[in-house]
């Protein structure tokens, strides 16, 4: 069972609210990825980190911000939520340099109202 | 762009059948080539990989895959199926940089 964590699980608020989901990972490692998967489609990719301090934009356009201060916590944040935001948000982390083998969370299924 | 089709969406199979998900990915250069799988209520895990070498590659629970070049296909088989095999799998490709590309999935569900 790989070590990477999300909160909150499940959660359901309504249009505007500031939210923030949670991912942090105790492997050590370099690389992290949020993912927005719906129903029958691809994972794809909204951000990643090559480590402290990098984040990109992955190939979704996403209205969410993420951060990375710490090696091992990579949040993602929603400003002001739409009910165009309601998927479910998985976190992924890999290693430097391990051919991308990505670990992954259990994901955040969020719905707005 | 680069894109992985998967063929099946859906698949129903009754137990110590024969599984075959099949798996074509748009890229032309050297690639990196994965199957993940999703068990009811589980996390998203790696089943199997291919970076290089023997093109026919192991992976758990007597899942393969085979790599053909010529065909930009990454197919993944069992030879007999059982009812725990019931998942959702994801066939990847990581092609000449850092983002994975995963296919829609395809639901395996098998009767027991």
């Amino acid at each position: 069972e790989a070590d990477i964590y999300q909160t909150p699980r499940y959660l359901v608020i309504g249009t505007g609210k500031k939210i923030t989901l949670e991912c942090s990972q105790t492997m050590g490692h370099d690389k992290m990825y949020w993912y927005q998967q719906d129903p029958g489609m691809e994972l794809h990719l909204i951000h990643y980190s090559y480590g402290v301090n990098s984040t990109e934009k992955g190939d979704l356009s996403s209205e969410s911000t993420v951060s990375r201060i710490r090696t091992e916590h990579f949040p993602l944040t929603l400003e002001s939520a739409r009910p165009s935001h309601t998927s479910q948000y998985l976190c992924a982390s890999s290693r430097r340099g391990d051919y991308n083998e990505q670990f992954f969370g259990p994901g955040t299924r969020l719905t707005v109202l | 762009a680069q894109s992985v089709s998967q063929h099946n969406h859906h698949v129903i199979l009754s137990e110590a059948a024969s599984l075959e998900l099949g798996c074509n990915y748009s890229y032309g250069g050297t690639v990196n080539l994965f199957w993940y799988v999703q068990y009811p209520g589980q996390h998203l895990q790696l089943l199997l990989k291919y970076f290089s070498g023997d093109p026919l590659v192991k992976g758990i629970k007597g899942f393969e895959a085979e790599f053909i070049k010529s065909k930009f296909s990454f197919n993944l088989r069992k030879p007999s199926v059982q009812w725990s095999d019931t998942a959702e799998y994801f066939c990847a490709v990581e092609a000449g940089g850092f983002k994975t590309i995963f296919g829609a999935g395809t639901r395996l569900f098998v009767k027991a």
